[in-house]
C-alpha cells in the first residue's frame, strides 16, 4: 500500500529535543520532494519545512528556522525532522507529506499524507 | 509572506445544493494553488492541484478555478460525506502558506 507512516512524537519539556521519522512505502521516494506540515490542537495547517529530492534545496518556516532540521535518506525511504529547543507553541500533530509531481516540478499539491505524530511540549 | 484568506469561515448547506468556497491571496500566486479537505481525525486529502486540476480519485462534482489572487472551489451538488474543513495552499513563493480554512457543515 502506498503510504507514509510517521513516528517519534511524544511528550517533551520546553527546551528539549525530538526526532520525527516518516517511513515511505510503495512509491519511488527518491524522486519526490517531501515536507512536514503541523496542526496545533483545534487549529489550521502550518507548513514547517520542505526538502528536495537530492537534499540540495531545503526551506523552513520562520517559526522553526534554526531549531528544526529536515533531512532524508533515499536509500532507506525515510524522512526526518530533528526538533531542538522545543517550545510550548510547537505542540501539534506533525504530518509528513509527499508532493504530487516528481522532480520538483513547478506544481503545487501534496497527494499523500501520513496519519500524523503528536508532539506535546509541556513542563 | 503570501497570506491566503478563505471565505466564508463556516458554511451550512443542504445536500444537493451548489457550494462555492473562496480563497484570496495577498499577492499573485499564478496558478500555484491547491485545495484540500480534512475530516476529523484524518490527515488532509488533496482535491485540486494547480488551481483547476482534480487530483486522482476526486469526484467530478469538485472543481477549481481562478488564477492570480482569486480562486474558487465549487462543489456542484453537495453530498453528506463532503462535510469537512477545506483549506487552500500556495507554493508560488516561500514560505508555503495555507488559508485559515472553511468549515462546511451539512444541514
Amino acid at each position: 500500500e502506498v503510504q507514509l507512516v510517521e513516528s517519534g512524537g511524544g511528550l517533551v519539556k520546553p527546551g528539549g529535543s525530538l526526532r520525527l521519522s516518516c517511513a515511505a512505502s510503495e512509491f519511488t521516494f527518491s524522486i519526490y520532494s517531501m515536507s512536514w506540515v503541523r496542526q496545533a490542537p483545534g487549529k489550521g495547517l502550518e507548513w514547517v519545512a520542505s526538502i528536495s529530492t537530492d537534499s540540495r534545496y531545503i526551506f523552513y518556516a520562520d517559526s522553526v528556522r534554526g531549531r528544526f532540521t529536515i533531512s532524508r535518506d533515499n536509500a532507506k525511504n525515510l524522512l526526518y525532522l530533528r526538533m531542538d529547543s522545543l517550545r510550548v507553541e510547537d505542540t501539534a500533530l506533525f504530518f509528513c507529506t509527499k508532493e504530487r509531481a516528481p522532480y520538483s516540478s513547478p506544481s503545487v499539491g501534496s497527494d499523500l499524507w501520513g496519519q500524523g505524530t503528536l508532539v506535546t511540549v509541556s513542563s | 509572506e503570501i497570506v491566503l484568506t478563505q471565505s466564508p469561515d463556516t458554511l451550512s448547506v443542504s445536500p444537493g445544493e451548489r457550494v462555492i468556497l473562496s480563497c484570496r491571496a495577498s499577492q499573485s500566486v499564478s496558478s500555484y494553488l491547491a485545495w484540500y479537505l480534512q475530516k476529523p481525525g484524518q490527515g488532509p486529502r488533496l482535491l485540486i492541484y494547480d488551481a483547476s486540476n482534480r487530483a486522482t480519485g476526486i469526484p467530478a462534482r469538485f472543481s477549481g478555478s481562478g488564477s492570480g489572487t482569486d480562486f474558487t472551489l465549487t462543489i456542484s451538488s453537495l453530498e453528506p460525506e463532503d462535510s469537512a474543513v477545506y483549506y487552500c495552499q500556495q507554493r508560488s513563493n516561500w514560505p508555503i502558506t495555507f488559508g485559515q480554512g472553511t468549515r462546511l457543515e451539512i444541514k
